[in-house]
């Protein structure tokens, strides 16, 4: 099975930064990914992470520690538009199996 | 990128009548997709994963005679709710894989269901 903890919700301030954690552990592991979800709508796809390390991409990075079932989030220069749920999902033997979600609400 | 079509994107339904969601990728192929039912409030939870020519997987607590499940192309899944009631409204969404690629997930619009 699967277990994935993420904080249930953050507040953060237009143009800062935000770091949301997500640990898991899961039998069989082939990468991890991030979602945003914002209400009512399809989570659209952020990240990727397969090997350890941290990758980049535009506002938004993304780190893994494999050994430590570790994953987080980074958002730079938050936007007000960044208000959404953000969706941890280690991929195990088939399925993506997801997260509770974080829900961040950025104020201006 | 790539593309997952859902429909319909809302239904109405009367209590005890089927409705049938369709999931299809539109540029790629995809022995696999999954299907996720998702509360309000709550994260996706994963229903059953679609396998192209051969029989659904379904989750644990998921009843498979309800929620019956068509993979018949590999760009076609199918999911009808069967014998629908109020407990069944929620959002349903879709997501597949590129078979030859195996990247990310794309998901389906969704379809919120709704049954009186």
């Amino acid at each position: 099975g699967q277990n994935i903890d993420q904080p249930t919700e953050m507040t953060a301030t237009e143009g800062a930064i935000v770091q949301i954690n997500c640990t898991y552990q899961t039998s069989g592991f082939n990468g991890l990914f991030w979602y945003q979800q914002h209400a009512g709508e399809a989570p659209t796809f952020l990240s990727y992470n397969v090997l350890d390390g941290l990758e980049e991409k535009g506002r938004f990075s993304s780190f893994l520690s494999r050994s430590k079932g570790y994953s987080y989030l980074l958002l730079k220069e938050l936007q007000m538009k960044d208000s959404a749920s953000y969706l941890c999902a280690p991929e195990g033997r088939r399925a993506l199996t997801f997260g509770s979600g974080t829900r961040l609400q950025v104020q201006p | 990128g790539a593309v997952v079509s859902q429909h319909p994107s809302w239904v109405i339904c009367k209590s005890g009548t089927s409705v049938k969601i369709e999931c299809r990728s539109l540029d790629f192929q995809a022995t696999t997709m999954f299907w996720y039912r998702q509360f309000p409030k709550q994260s996706l939870m994963l229903m059953a994963t679609s396998n192209e020519g051969s029989k659904a997987t379904y989750e644990q607590g998921v009843e498979k005679d309800k929620f019956l499940i068509n993979h018949a192309s590999l760009t076609l899944s199918t999911l009808t709710v069967t014998s629908a009631h109020p407990e069944d409204s929620s959002f349903y969404i879709c997501s597949a894989r590129d078979s030859l690629t195996n990247t990310e997930a794309f998901f389906g619009q969704g379809t919120r269901l709704t049954v009186v």
